[in-house]
């Protein structure tokens, strides 16, 4: 069965270096999203991706956010430069027809800056 | 903004029990979402019924849908200690990009 894959499963950085945490979407899907969860709170929604633009993102997609589809299969989130509060587990997702269609997620990214 | 929230937060049932969670929600949607989430794990995809379905089922999971309440409730008969995690419910507001908006969540303990 297809699966969304998101490497690395657990990244360690130091306060102020970049990350990019990379997502492998379900090949046939056409809209793209990134998630976190703050260790024992819920998901938050950070950035939804369509036809190589940004359609949605949320307050905390700030400037030093950023999305890129480099290629056909790779879908990914960088932080330019990591604060404390960034440490979280990144959830990628993708779906084939936004609103409509199940949502799949990937096995998350956590993110622990020190 | 739009919130889901889920009742109870936490629920511990004996195996073999039935346990039920409640989500609300504020706005319009086109459909709504259940998750599961195993302790420091990715969300497993349980179910998602449409703003124009009442009930759905699927193996030992039953939701219902009131649009009218604007709430949903997941029921899972005969549970298992496998069955212990953290369930959410999804709703997407009506949003044309199809983002979720994830309630705070229940934590089900199924004991042995």
């Amino acid at each position: 069965e297809p699966e969304v894959t998101q490497t690395p499963s657990h990244q360690v950085t130091q306060m102020g270096q970049e990350v990019i945490l990379r997502c492998v979407p379900i090949s046939n899907h056409l809209y793209f999203y990134w998630y976190r969860q703050i260790l024992g709170q819920k998901v938050e929604f950070l950035v939804s991706f369509y036809n190589n633009e940004i359609s949605e993102k949320s307050e905390i997609f700030d400037d030093q956010f950023s999305v890129e589809r480099p290629d056909g299969s790779n879908f990914t989130l960088k932080i330019r430069s990591t604060k404390l509060e960034d440490s979280a587990m990144y959830f990628c997702a993708s779906t084939g027809l936004a609103g409509r269609n199940t949502q799949y997620f990937g096995p998350g990214t956590r993110l622990t800056v020190l | 903004s739009q919130q889901g929230e889920e009742d109870p937060q936490a629920l511990s049932i004996q195996e073999g029990e039935n346990a039920t969670m409640n989500c609300s929600y504020k706005t319009s949607i086109n459909n709504l979402q259940w998750y599961r989430q195993n302790s420091g794990r990715g969300l497993v995809h349980l179910i998602l019924i449409r703003s124009n379905e009442r009930e759905k089922h699927s193996g030992r999971l039953r939701v219902t849908l009131d649009t009218s309440k604007k709430s949903s409730s997941l029921l899972i008969t005969a549970s298992r200690a496998a069955d212990t995690a953290s369930y959410f419910c999804a709703t997407d507001g009506s949003s044309n990009t199809g983002k979720l908006i994830f309630g705070q969540g229940t934590t089900l303990q199924v004991k042995p």
